[in-house]
Order: C-alpha cells, then structure tokens, then sequence
C-alpha cells in the first residue's frame, strides 16, 4: 500500500479564482490519477497523470481548465481554474503500486466555490 | 467501453446477517474487478481486488467476492455482518486490454442495524 496525503483537505473560494491540490505520496510511483466525486456519489477520473509525460484527459475535463503537474515520482499538483459553484466537488487523488493494479487514494479535497 | 453497474442505492442488514452488495460489469475484453469502502468523511479504501485465478476472493475486514463470468457479476459479500461495516461501497472495473483507467459504479450505502 502507500500513504497518500493531500493539501488542502478542504477550502472556500470565490467563483472566477483557481486552486491547486497538492497531492503527496510516501512512495515513488509511475501512475497517478485524479478524481472528481460529489459528496456521497460515484468517483469520475478527470486525468491520467504518469512522471515525464503529459496528462492524459478524459472526455469532458480539459487542460485549460484541469492543469497538472507531475515534476517527480512522489508529487502531483492539479490546478482548478475560474471556478465556478459546478466544480464545488471533492478532489481525489490515487496512484497505483507496482504492477497490482490496485490504486490507493488520498483523503480527498472538499471545494467548495461560492 | 467498460462499465458497472450496482443495481442496489441502500442495502440494510440485520447485525448478524449475511449480507450481500451486487456488482455487474461489461468490458470488451477480460475484467479486473475491485471493490472499495468509504467510511464517512474518508478516503477510499481497497478491499479486494479479482485479476484471475480462483473466482472467490477474500478481502479486509472479513469480506469476500465471487467473479462469476457467465453473469458477468462480482458480488461483495459478508457471512455475519458488524454496525462497523455500515459504510458506502465501490465495484470498479478495470479492462485487461488497453487502458490503466478504472471505471467505478455508483457505489451502494450499506447499513447494518443492530
């Protein structure tokens, strides 16, 4: 397994600003995933997010709007831009270990845009 | 395209009870299946995981599930259920051909009553 942090574990922000969601794990690891999930409902995979290529978006979530970053094996950043009251959401990310298919997730972001 | 479905938003359970969480799947090709926990106000937590081998798998916290290929189901199960397993839970899918994305069902809420 791995221990897997993120920061912030919740915020308020104004519609129009942007956020960054850090996301720290206790180990080196290729794959890391980010996640949206409306409190109490089902998780969707924003992107895609492996060390030394660019993120892979899924349909419906942009790079101009979802930016992320990944400088090294144990960090990842994802970036909410010009919020707006829709993307009040949780933000989770997850890796996976090794070749076991099985992802760990964080704590989770709870935004909430106003 | 992959995709879950757990037919079941609530399922209650006497303490004591077995207790069952249902879970059907469709990929192109071969499936890994997976189901995770979310206590509340928590992250996700892995619970066991079907990638090949024998279709019953054993899990944390007692759980087990049964891959059933010809029904295309993976069903979580639990032969006397605790207060403490009062939680939401995940079903993912995972195709083995192609792509490391997992696709998650809706999750089902879970309560045990004592």
């Amino acid at each position: 397994s791995a221990v897997i942090s993120q920061k912030p574990s919740r915020d308020i922000c104004q519609r129009g600003t942007s956020l960054t969601i850090q996301c720290q794990v206790d180990s080196q690891v290729t794959m890391m995933f980010w996640y949206r999930q409306q409190p109490g409902q089902s998780l969707t995979l924003i992107a895609t997010a492996n060390q030394g290529s660019e993120a892979t978006y899924e349909s419906g979530f942009v790079i101009d709007k979802f930016p992320i970053s990944r400088p090294n094996l144990t960090f990842s950043t994802l970036t909410v831009s010009n919020m707006s009251p829709e993307d009040s959401s949780i933000y989770l990310c997850s890796v996976e270990i090794g070749s076991s298919y099985e992802q760990y997730f964080g704590p989770g972001t709870r935004l909430t845009v106003t | 395209a992959q995709s879950v479905a757990q037919p079941e938003d609530q399922v209650n359970v006497a303490e004591g009870n077995p207790l069952t969480v249902k879970c059907t799947y469709s990929v192109s090709g071969n499936p890994y299946l997976f189901w995770y926990v979310q206590y509340p106000n928590r992250g996700l937590q892995f619970l066991l995981k079907y990638i090949t081998g024998d279709n019953l798998v054993k899990g944390s916290y007692g759980f087990e599930a049964e891959f059933n290929k010809s029904q295309t189901s993976f069903h979580l199960k639990k032969p006397s259920a605790l207060v403490s397993d009062s939680a939401l839970y995940f079903c993912a899918v995972r195709d083995v051909i192609g792509n490391e994305k997992l696709t998650f069902g809706t999750g089902t809420r879970l309560t045990i009553i004592p």
